[in-house]
């Protein structure tokens, strides 16, 4: 099993340009998530979903959007980039809602200048 | 959920036993413990997890106060590779687990 796989690991946008950050996880997990993580900080979480078609917002969505349309895949789209996104995004899934345990991703680093 | 409070930072020889506090007054009865650690800059990764008595596996023990109102994780023999940012989390159970990530105590192993 590979887990958890972010796509790009490294991303520079320009102010205002779109971009996707891909994950997938092939452990069959039905919850997923997405954190963000500012330099110094803890992780704040943007959006999870608990199953295919069905997303909700976390702590910090604005300035992002996602979709579930498979168990595997759950993308993370910026669409207008701003200077206050630069971090290191997480991708995470567990199992169920009772468990704790949260598989997480190695992480894709973005620099918006 | 409850909140946590951690130090910030500490240190242990390699070889001693690390003993990370965790402080959590007003954790409720269905909320459990959890610890994760953030080696570098990697994701986050899963060590243990307790309601109220202790709990131990092949990484870590966690140790819960009767009162349930603080914790302890201890890394029996630390090495230099557990050096890292640990985490305290608190979880309701029966949500989706949206774990809150606090700021979390860096732990520095040294020879």
């Amino acid at each position: 099993n590979a887990g958890v796989t972010q796509t790009p690991k490294f991303r520079i946008l320009k102010i205002g340009q779109s971009m996707t950050l891909q994950c997938a996880q092939d452990m069959n997990h039905n919850y997923m998530y997405w954190y963000r993580q500012d330099p110094g900080m803890g992780l704040k979480l943007i959006y999870y979903s608990v199953g295919a078609g069905i997303t909700d917002k976390g702590e910090v969505p604005n300035g992002y959007n996602v979709s579930r349309s498979t168990t595997e895949d759950f993308p993370l789209r910026l669409e207008l980039a701003a200077p206050s996104q630069t971090s290191v995004y997480f991708c995470a899934s567990s199992w169920d809602r009772a468990a704790g345990e949260l598989f997480f991703g190695e992480g894709s680093r973005l620099t918006v200048l | 959920d409850a909140k946590t409070t951690q130090p910030p930072s500490m240190d242990c020889a390699e070889g001693r036993a690390a003993n990370l506090p965790c402080n959590h007054s007003t954790i409720s009865g269905n909320e459990y413990v959890y610890w994760y650690r953030q080696i570098h800059s990697q994701g986050p990764q899963y060590i243990i997890h307790g309601l109220k008595n202790n709990e131990t596996n092949e990484m870590a023990s966690l140790i819960i106060t009767e009162d349930r109102k603080s914790s302890t994780l201890i890394l029996p023999h630390a090495t230099l590779r557990d050096t890292a940012v640990y985490y305290c989390i608190v979880r309701r159970t029966g949500t989706a687990s949206k774990l809150t990530f606090g700021t979390g105590t860096r732990l520095q192993v040294t020879l």
